[in-house]
């Protein structure tokens, strides 16, 4: 069985720092691009990076740019976010998800952050 | 970047009805375009992939279809558990971006 669990959320005040965690079990977690996708409070699905199979290549939308790190560890089955200088704004769940190219095949169930002071 | 728009962004169908919703891109993606269902305080569930690929485990009642830059998710009898917001989502090229969704209500 596939499973994806975050962790890491919380509440953070602005300009705070966060890491997320993302394991991973049940598929070769070496053989797929893996994102974080967002969703703020009552909206819809915000992609907001992703990292290929080997960690070779990293793409962010552009309000996190220069703010937040996407990393993996093939060895642990593991994914991050290393997420700095909070913002109001970025107060959402945060998926992880797994795909063979740049579509979302695996979910995990998400992790809240609430950036407030 | 590339925008999603979806219409419509919600709508009112009864069990057994045929649903239709549509997807515009801002330009070409060919055929690069996911559906996802998304259920209240859960996580999305992928539906379609390459627009017009079932995704294993899905019910058959769903189809996609579409390329370049309109597409279609088409919920054929919906079911009382397919009652859900739908996303429609670009793997062209990044940013990624998603459709604003369609919440599907009963009515």
């Amino acid at each position: 069985e596939v499973q994806l669990v975050e962790s890491g959320g919380g509440l953070v005040q602005p300009g705070g720092s966060l890491r997320l965690s993302c394991a991973a079990s049940g598929f070769t977690f070496s053989t797929y691009w893996m994102s974080w996708v967002r969703q703020a409070p009552g909206k819809g699905l915000e992609w907001v990076a992703n990292i290929k199979r080997d960690g070779s290549e990293k793409r962010y939308v552009d309000s996190v740019k220069g703010r937040f790190t996407i990393s993996r560890d093939n060895a642990r089955n593991s994914l991050f976010l290393q997420m700095s200088s909070l913002r109001d704004e970025d107060t959402a769940v945060y998926y992880c998800a797994a795909g063979s190219g740049w579509s979302f095949e695996y979910w995990g169930q998400g992790t809240l952050v609430t950036v407030s002071s | 970047d590339i925008q999603m728009t979806q219409s419509p962004s919600s709508l009112s169908a009864s069990v057994g009805d045929t649903v239709t919703i549509t997807c515009r891109a801002s330009q070409s993606i060919s055929t690069f375009l996911s559906w996802c269902q998304q259920k209240p305080g859960k996580a999305p569930k992928r539906l379609i992939y390459s627009a017009s690929n079932l995704q294993s485990g899905v019910p058959s009642r769903f189809s996609g279809s579409g390329s370049g830059t309109d597409f279609t998710l088409t919920i054929s009898s919906l079911q009382p558990e397919d009652f859900a917001t739908y996303y429609c989502q670009q793997a062209y090229s990044a940013p990624l971006t998603f459709g604003g969704g369609t919440k599907v209500e009963i009515k």
